[in-house]
């Protein structure tokens, strides 16, 4: 079954503080890894989508890896905010138009 | 930018009403997505639309239904709501078929049957 796993499911952390979320997946085939940020309440908002031959994609603050051989990612949050305080989403695509989500790791960054 | 609208942030309905809820996208995409997301799950996919009046089944179509009269608008039917089916539902358009390309989400619709 095409599973992705992430971890920590949740986390807190200190305004200005770095942090890393993780994405395992044994999604097959493989096309794409998306990482989105949802706010409560809210639908998600893209922040990188990588193919295959990337290892690595940054948007502002947001930096996330990709190692397709053992088929895990990262995210990488750089200064955090508080606005940063959301549910983050790791999706891998596989066939067609399809995509398999994870369950999230929400994200509170405090004062 | 792309806009996804969904008719209403949340809805209350009684079981075994009819329920339909609305998406419209404003950047003329081919595609457009149905998911309901419940806690502890991630998303998953009722219904894909890939052209006006076409559709596919999703993962868990059962007791929904779609409709797509114009490219725009992109309707989900609850034919008759059950306590089960209180979500958040959340539409999604993206402009070719493959998962290569971006969806863009709507705000979602938190649905409530009583």
């Amino acid at each position: 079954k095409n599973q992705v796993e992430q971890s920590p499911q949740s986390l807190i952390i200190l305004e200005g503080k770095n942090c890393t979320l993780q994405c395992n997946y044994t999604v097959s085939p493989f096309s794409n890894l998306r990482w989105y940020k949802q706010d409560t309440g809210r639908g998600p908002v893209s922040l990188t989508i990588m193919t295959f031959s990337e290892n690595t994609k940054s948007n502002g603050r947001y930096t996330a890896t990709l190692d397709a051989d053992t088929k895990q990612s990262s995210l990488h949050i750089t200064a955090s905010q508080l606005s940063d305080s959301a549910s983050y989403i790791c999706v891998v695509g596989y066939s067609g138009y399809a995509l398999n989500f994870g369950k999230g790791t929400s994200l509170l960054v405090t004062p | 930018d792309v806009k996804v609208t969904q008719s209403s942030r949340y809805l209350v309905k009684r079981t075994g009403e009819k329920v339909f809820l609305e998406c419209v996208q404003d950047m003329d995409h081919e595609n457009m997505f149905w998911y309901r997301q419940d806690p502890g799950l991630g998303l998953r996919l009722i219904y894909f639309s890939y052209d006006v009046k076409m559709k596919e089944k999703g993962d868990i179509p059962e007791g929904y239904s779609v409709s797509r009269e114009k490219k725009e608008r992109f309707s989900l039917i609850l034919e008759s709501a059950s306590t089960n089916q209180t979500s958040m539902y959340l539409c999604a358009s993206s402009p070719q078929t493959g998962s290569s390309y971006e969806q863009y989400f709507g705000p979602g619709t938190r649905l409530t049957v009583t």
